[in-house]
């Protein structure tokens, strides 16, 4: 156990469902972060959010849409998705995102393994 | 932008020493991480340089060269339970998440 819960672990959806992947976080941390982990590439950074506020999006396909009510959950809404966006994603957290101590490690969830038809 | 590289598989034999590397390039280096990942599960944190040297935790050391945009984690006494994917990620000081290497997959043999 990590502190960092994502729900559901698993997830088959269609191209035209629409579904939520959720993240909460139990550490008291203030950013949040989604990343996503396809087989045999780096971790992509998707978004990050700092005190409920986005402020990174890597150029993510509208498909994707985050929402942060709170800093202890983090939301990834999924519509229309292609195949390729089959992967496992993965939610962080930490407490500060850097800034002069970089010395703020992510902690991270177990994912959910998602897998589009 | 980032660059990270890192041998993509490593195989060692139980009980011995296995040191993976990583090569980095950066705008603005702000410190750089290790993390494990066994198949299925959430990476875990293992160390953190930000200043040249080796830094040792048990079994586990990770050494930084800035200059040489260089790390590496050293893991000693390997134990079949250290077969996973090593990740090296590193901090930029314009940016605030971390950008992961593509990880290495250590292989531990009886």
């Amino acid at each position: 156990e990590t502190g960092v819960t994502q729900t559901p672990r698993h997830l088959v959806m269609g191209m035209t469902n629409k579904k939520s992947l959720k993240c909460e976080q139990h550490l008291g941390h203030n950013a949040m972060y989604w990343y996503k982990q396809s087989a045999k590439k780096p971790l992509e950074l998707m978004f990050v959010y700092s005190l409920e506020e986005r402020v990174e999006n890597n150029s993510v396909p509208s498909r994707f849409s985050p929402e942060c009510p709170n800093s202890s959950h983090l939301f990834l809404h999924l519509h229309t998705l292609q195949p390729e966006d089959s992967a496992l994603y993965l939610c962080a957290s930490s407490l500060g995102t850097g800034g002069s101590n970089g010395n703020t490690e992510a902690f991270f969830g177990q994912g959910t393994r998602l897998t589009v038809v | 932008g980032q660059n990270i590289d890192q041998p993509t598989e490593m195989t060692a034999t139980e009980g011995a020493i296995v040191q993976i590397n990583c090569t980095y390039q950066t705008s603005g280096f702000n410190g750089l991480f290790w993390y494990q990942q066994h198949a299925g599960e959430a990476p875990t944190f293992l160390s953190y340089n930000v200043l040249d040297g080796l830094e040792e935790k048990g079994r586990f050391s990770s050494f930084l060269s800035r200059s040489k945009g260089y790390s590496y984690l050293l893991l000693k006494e390997l134990q079949m339970k250290d077969s996973a994917s090593y990740l090296c990620a590193v901090r930029d000081t314009g940016r605030r998440a971390l950008t992961f290497g593509s990880g290495t997959r250590l292989q531990v043999q009886p």
